[in-house]
């Protein structure tokens, strides 16, 4: 059974502070890893698609990378508008269906 | 924007009745999907299509039944709604094809059943 464990659970930044969040998983085998982000109220929004450990993805300030383990959200000089939930999930070779983790939610104050 | 809409945004119902979710896409993709957001437990998928009358249970699939009768639409069914099914049920649409595996979702629609 496919497993994802994102950290930490919730996390406060300082505008311009820069850190990381992980995403942990578990698939037989693995098609592509996915990072959304998610407003209050809204849908999840998709940012990234990983597909094999040592790629590096970038969109403004976030860079997402994986490993055959792991991935990582590296967030540079977040701004309070980067302040959201961020969803990792996973995707098994065998089929279309997305496993989840339950999310860190982002706070990035002024 | 993927062209997604989801509809009602809002219900609230009584324990017992039937419940209708309308899923629509205007982008004729393949795959549509079912999924339930509750606080613990992030999204889960409920029942997902892979193309008109071709529908499969996710995991959390119990107590619900779909229908695609028409590429742009995937209905959801609560036969007879309990206060457990209380939650945010998100559609989402993928094209499945290589290099292009990613969900897109819709903005959901917040289910309260008394």
């Amino acid at each position: 059974e496919d497993q994802v464990t994102q950290s930490p659970e919730a996390l406060r930044l300082q505008e311009g502070e820069s850190s990381s969040l992980n995403c942990s998983y578990t698939v037989s085998g693995l098609r592509g890893l996915f990072w959304y982000r998610q407003d209050p109220g809204k849908g999840p929004e998709f940012l990234f698609t990983l597909y094999s450990a040592g790629e590096e993805k970038e969109k403004e300030r976030l860079k997402a990378t994986l490993t055959k383990k792991e991935s990582f959200l590296h967030i540079t000089a977040p701004k309070p508008e980067d302040s959201a939930t961020y969803l990792c999930a996973v995707q098994e070779t065998s089929g279309s269906r997305l496993t989840f983790g339950e999310g860190t939610q982002l706070t990035v104050n002024p | 924007d993927a062209g997604i809409t989801q509809s009602p945004r809002h219900k609230v119902t009584e324990t017992g009745t039937p419940v209708t979710l309308r899923c629509h896409q205007t982008e004729n993709h393949r795959y549509m999907y079912w999924y339930r957001q509750d606080p613990g437990h992030g999204l889960r998928l409920i029942h997902y299509s892979y193309g008109v009358k071709d529908t499969d249970k996710g995991e959390v699939s119990d107590g619900y039944s779909v229908s695609r009768s028409k590429t742009e639409d995937f209905l959801l069914t609560l036969e007879s709604a309990t206060s457990s099914q209380t939650s945010v049920y998100f559609c989402a649409i993928s094209r499945g094809l290589a290099g292009s595996y990613e969900q897109y979702f819709g903005p959901g629609t917040r289910l309260t059943v008394t």
